[in-house]
């Protein structure tokens, strides 16, 4: 079965960059139904999603990150990488990686779902 | 930004009550609405998706109902393993957005 495991740095200073990897085991990384995502949990709140991106490199952000947020895709080595640029304290967080499959057409395009996740990495943002 | 808003933010409930979750969308998102389980120290797992879809593996206590801007998440018979944190997610246009959970907690 499909299996997300991320990677990276636990600590990171502030405003330097954050560096995660996720690498993909088990299945159709170049799959069109599926896409990829990083989606973050601060301590004892809930969850954000930060980006995702296809096998073939197409982007998209959420905007309150936008300008920090780079996901880039190895599809060569089945993983996908995420770097947030000039971190805080703010982003202190648990870090997941995720599979979104992309489900029945609707009104606006297909009804997707964040269907497999990764065991999340916990990054400290701190001197 | 679409946003979220699940009631309760928290319920006690005992072995074999009846659960009901509900998550309203600040607009209409149609039947793009997922809902997830959390349990502490876990990623979230998928349990509903497309409003009423149950996941594969996922108990048929759970069912899930709604379109529009009002959806609902139904525990027919809570068992031990259900006591988690609860969320919904619309993937109506991006950003997507989480509900802010809900804790079901053993009374």
């Amino acid at each position: 079965q499909v299996q997300l495991q991320e990677s990276g740095p636990g600590l990171v200073k502030p405003s330097q960059t954050l560096s995660l990897t996720c690498t993909v085991s088990g299945g159709s990384f170049s799959s069109g139904s599926y896409y990829w995502n990083w989606i973050r949990q601060p301590a004892g709140k809930g969850l954000d999603w930060i980006g995702r991106i296809f096998a073939s490199g197409s982007t998209r952000y959420n905007p309150s990150l936008k300008s920090r947020v780079t996901i880039s895709v190895d599809t060569s080595k089945n993983q996908f990488s995420l770097k947030l640029s000039s971190v805080t304290a703010a982003d202190t967080a648990v870090y997941y990686c995720v599979r979104a499959s992309r489900g029945a057409v609707g009104a606006t395009g297909t009804i997707d779902s964040f269907d497999i996740w990764g065991q999340g990495t916990m990054v400290t943002v701190s001197s | 930004d679409i946003q979220m808003t699940q009631s309760p933010s928290s319920l006690s409930a005992s072995v074999g009550d009846r659960v009901t979750i509900t998550c309203r969308a600040s607009q209409t998102i149609s039947s793009y609405l997922n809902w997830y389980q959390q349990r502490p120290g876990k990623a979230p797992k998928l349990l509903i998706y497309a409003a009423s879809s149950l996941q594969s593996g996922v108990p048929s206590r759970f069912s899930g109902s709604g379109s529009g801007t009002d959806f609902t998440l139904i525990i027919s018979s809570l068992q031990p393993e259900d006591f988690a944190t609860y969320y919904c997610q619309h993937s109506y246009a991006t950003p997507w957005t989480f509900g802010q959970g809900t804790k079901v907690e053993i009374k």
